[in-house]
């Protein structure tokens, strides 16, 4: 199996700053590589899919980068809706496996 | 819009089958496309057990093959989750989802991710 380590696991950062979230898979997945967001008591959403294309409807303040085992999320111009917590997901091979999450919480 | 619905039973003794349906409205089941169930114990991270093709193909997850089933059922526009021999482990908010189609033009190859995600529903297993 494909392991996916997330760092930080979580974070403090205040509206207005930039946060970056790492995801690195255990051995090359192109960038075959989603990005999601869950907020407490909801089901995830989806933000980015292969590594640095958005959904329709994500605002372009997120952003994906990266390419065979290392990848960021890069949230810029951070709004309070965005405190939450960030799962990568790699689709490369199955099982299908996720990051262990990166909390962003307000400073 | 696609819209998914979890249902199922909130309580299931251990030992027994946990089974879920998750119900597809504002599309078709039956379109070109892979259907998944993702898990979350309380206070923990996702994860993965399965999903299967309109066709009926499954891919699962090795941990939890042996006990899983996921089927599809075109007549409802739905597609079902069996986990069977199940402990307080497997306690925790299960997911539906749907995967969308990706072809990556520059490498020539196709995936597909997730886009929609069901609400969730808690299943606790206890006595």
């Amino acid at each position: 199996d494909i392991q996916m380590t997330q760092s930080p696991p979580s974070l403090s950062a205040s509206v207005g700053d930039r946060v970056t979230i790492t995801c690195r898979a255990s051995q090359a997945i192109r960038n075959d590589l989603g990005w999601y967001q869950q907020k407490p008591g909801k089901a995830p959403k989806s933000l980015i899919y292969a590594a640095s294309s958005l959904y329709s409807g994500v605002p372009s303040r997120f952003s994906g980068s990266g390419s065979g085992t290392e990848f960021t999320l890069t949230i810029s111009n951070l709004q309070p809706e965005d405190f939450a917590t960030y799962y990568c997901l790699q689709h490369n091979s199955y099982p299908r496996t996720f990051g262990q999450g990166t909390l962003v919480e307000i400073k | 819009q696609v819209q998914l619905q979890e249902s199922g039973p909130g309580l299931v003794q251990p030992s027994g089958t946990l089974s879920l349906t998750c119900v597809v409205s504002g599309g078709s089941i039956s379109s070109s496309t892979w259907w998944s169930w993702v898990r979350q114990p309380p206070g923990k991270g996702l994860e993965w057990i399965g999903e299967i093709y309109q066709s009926g193909s499954t891919n699962y997850n090795p941990s939890l093959k042996s006990r899983v089933t996921i089927s599809v059922d075109k007549s409802k526009n739905q597609f079902s989750l069996n986990l069977s021999s199940v402990t307080a482990a497997d306690t925790a908010l299960y997911y539906c989802a749907r995967l969308e189609y990706y072809y990556n033009s520059r490498d020539h190859y196709s995936l597909y991710y997730v886009d929609h995600w069901g609400q969730g529903t808690l299943v606790t297993v206890s006595s």
